[in-house]
């Protein structure tokens, strides 16, 4: 089951830069996608979220931008700090009744000083 | 700020012994979930529960799991006879809309070890 694919297992970057996390779907009834951030030893910790209908939504340092037609979205964290430095994982919901919300396998996010 | 809390933290049980897993979600929240991820592998729906029925449940949540809120504050999963492929950590979450474009708040998780 590849539905949410994130295909770099990890990403390192400097503090102050950009980190870009970057997530495929294949489904195309998912009208709701969101990123966890996780700690070792801690559940996954909500980040930001965003509807299809919307193709950009930003909450203070994170954006998160959907191309649907790409069937592509991305999570950019600016500027990165070493705190950030934690599993991200993507996640996407279909609705229409089903709540479940399905998982990639995450990218490991590291923040050199 | 309210958080989804779990109980024990870390489970070592015997093959074939009767687990159950605690949770308590945050407290005006109606939506209740169960996931597992297993070492190196993705995080894993199993079950949504809401008004004291399962509304979904995947593959996975086969006849040995159950789910059940015993009362206004916990919410459980148990797991009837364990097996090796069992171990995993296992996540609670919880929302408080039935909207799918709300936000599920996920627990610390339990590990399960069984032997």
């Amino acid at each position: 089951d590849q539905q949410v694919k994130q295909n770099s297992p990890s990403l390192s970057v400097q503090e102050g830069r950009i980190s870009i996390l970057n997530c495929d779907y294949t489904n195309s009834m998912f009208d709701y996608f969101l990123w966890y951030k996780k700690y070792p030893a801690e559940g996954p910790t909500f980040l930001i979220s965003i509807s299809s209908i919307k193709d950009k939504n930003e909450d203070g340092r994170f954006t998160v931008f959907l191309n649907k037609s790409a069937k592509h979205l991305s999570l950019h964290i600016v500027p990165s700090q070493p705190g950030d430095s934690a599993v991200y994982f993507c996640a996407a919901s279909a609705g229409g009744g089903s709540e479940k919300l399905v998982f990639g396998k995450g990218t490991k996010l590291t923040v050199n000083p | 700020e309210p958080e989804v809390t779990q109980t024990p933290s870390h489970q070592v049980t015997q093959m074939g012994q009767e687990v159950i897993l605690r949770c308590v979600p945050i407290s005006n929240h109606l939506y209740f979930y169960w996931y597992r991820q297993i070492l190196g592998q993705k995080v894993e729906f199993l079950v949504s529960f809401y008004n004291n029925e399962i509304s979904e449940k995947s593959e996975i949540f086969d006849d040995q799991f159950s789910v059940e809120r015993p009362d206004g504050s916990n919410f459980t999963l148990k797991i009837r006879s364990t097996k090796l492929e069992d171990s995993a950590m296992y996540f609670c979450a919880s929302k408080q809309l039935w909207s799918s474009t709300d936000t599920q708040y996920f627990g610390p998780g339990t590990r399960l070890t069984v032997l």
